[in-house]
């Protein structure tokens, strides 16, 4: 049973350009996380989504960012017009169902570096 | 506000030498106290999940227990592979969102 799949594992992007982060979920799982790790500092939510639908997105910053997962296809973390500031590592987790006593597992993350 | 935290932030021990690693979490209602472990360059991978106090889970030489105020994460004779940094992580039992809030981590280093 494949894991959590993440790519890019590595994205480079110049200052204003646009970036796609993409995660397919664990097989059977229908529900997606999103977290961004600055370096040295710990994992902070960024947003919650089922298929077609975000259930949370208290942790998204309030412009650039965008979060969807489409019925076919992986779910996709977009940051529009990048500054150095967005370099990171997201990190994807899903998990079967939104129940709290679901396990999150997570992708290998997408580092991004604004040049 | 929620809050985690983790102690040591970073912790040197010879290979053998047995050792436990704090989390301190400061929540409205836990739903779930979960532990990680992540390598450098890769995601959180996932170890135990306690949801009462009182409850203790094992994996190898890996121990964690729960009170009310804390979690432990114990490890007995550790070796060189053990060497990670270990994430603490809780979910809000009014969290209607699965969201976990995560500690920044232990960086546990065992040399050989």
């Amino acid at each position: 049973n494949a894991g959590v799949m993440q790519n890019p594992r590595h994205l480079v992007r110049r200052r204003g350009q646009e970036a796609r982060l993409r995660c397919s979920p664990m097989k059977g799982h229908s529900h997606v996380y999103w977290y961004r790790q600055l370096p040295e500092e710990g994992l902070k939510f960024m947003v919650y989504l089922q298929k077609e639908n975000i259930i949370d997105e208290s942790g998204m910053p309030k412009e650039r960012f965008s979060a969807e997962f489409p019925k076919e296809g992986p779910s996709i973390l977009r940051i529009q017009q990048v500054v150095r500031g967005d370099s990171a590592a997201y990190f994807c987790a899903s998990s079967p169902s939104g129940s709290s006593t679901d396990t999150q597992y997570f992708g290998p993350g997408t580092r991004l570096t604004v040049l | 506000e929620d809050q985690v935290t983790q102690s040591p932030e970073a912790l040197r021990l010879q290979e053998g030498e047995s050792s436990s690693l704090n989390c301190s979490y400061t929540v409205s209602g836990l739903r779930g106290l979960f532990w990680y472990r992540q390598d450098p360059g890769k995601g959180p991978e996932f170890l135990f999940t306690l949801y009462s106090a009182g409850e203790e889970k094992e994996k190898e030489r890996l121990k964690a227990t729960l009170t009310k105020k804390e979690s432990f994460l114990h490890i007995t004779a550790p070796k060189p592979e053990d060497s990670a940094t270990y994430l603490c992580a809780v979910q809000a039992a009014d969290s209607s969102a699965s969201k976990i809030i995560f500690g920044s981590g232990t960086r546990l280093s065992i040399r050989p």
